[in-house]
């Protein structure tokens, strides 16, 4: 079945470093990819996203790109902020099944001032 | 944009009692909502798909007579946890798709959780 793996935290990271958190994936067909993140006593909300192979997706900074020869869709940062602390998650939709979506095991990023 | 809303936030129960916990997509209709559970530093754990007029589907190993999934109407579905014992004590999340992305495939708009602690 469709699985998402992602690297283990908690990330700690000085404000304005560069950001990477890994994220493979198994799944039949051609899922779509996500990041979510869910900031401190908050709900879960999309980040970014990608549908198809060598798409890039980017939002405040973060990007991502769908690597379908890798199965990889791994979360960059140039330069994190403060306010980035959070938890983000790793996330496939796979083609059939309608929008069931399975999520990674989440990675937790501390930035410090 | 679209929003997702879950009542209550927070719950606090005895064992042996049942909870129901709602989920109400607020200006967009919602065919499938979907139920998680979380638990803590844990990543969101499938529970079931709930469907408008029609039965849940459930993933492997969530009990269908514990955790009760009704899709009332096109913006309600609700999740009740029938006689609720401390290891039910978790973060309940649901979500929604949004069907604009799309047939198949599409980001999720989520609530903001429910967290329920059965003593």
């Amino acid at each position: 079945g469709n699985s998402v793996t992602q690297m283990e935290g908690p990330v700690t990271l000085s404000e304005e470093a560069f950001l990477t958190i890994n994220c493979t994936y198994t799944a039949t067909g051609y899922p779509s990819l996500f990041w979510y993140v869910q900031y401190p006593g908050e709900g879960l909300q999309l980040l970014l996203k990608a549908t198809k192979a060598d798409d890039k997706g980017s939002n405040k900074g973060f990007e991502a790109t769908y690597r379908k020869e890798t199965t990889s869709f791994h979360l960059e940062k140039g330069s994190v902020q403060v306010s980035d602390s959070a938890v983000y998650f790793c996330a496939l939709s796979g083609n059939t099944g309608g929008f069931k979506t399975i999520f990674g095991a989440g990675t937790r990023l501390f930035v410090k001032a | 944009g679209a929003v997702v809303s879950q009542h209550p936030s927070w719950v606090i129960c005895k064992s042996g009692t049942s909870v129901k916990i709602e989920c109400r997509s607020l200006d967009f209709q919602a065919t499938t909502m979907f139920w998680y559970r979380q638990f803590p530093k844990q990543s969101l754990m499938l529970m079931a798909t709930s469907n408008e007029g029609s039965k849940a589907t459930y993933e492997q190993g969530v009990e269908k007579d514990k955790f009760l999934i009704n899709h009332a109407s096109l913006t309600l579905s609700t999740l009740t946890v029938t006689s609720a014992h401390p290891e039910d004590s978790s973060f309940y999340i649901c979500s929604a798709p949004n069907r604009t992305s799309g047939v198949t495939g599409g980001e999720l708009f989520f609530g903001e959780g429910s967290r329920l602690t059965v003593l």
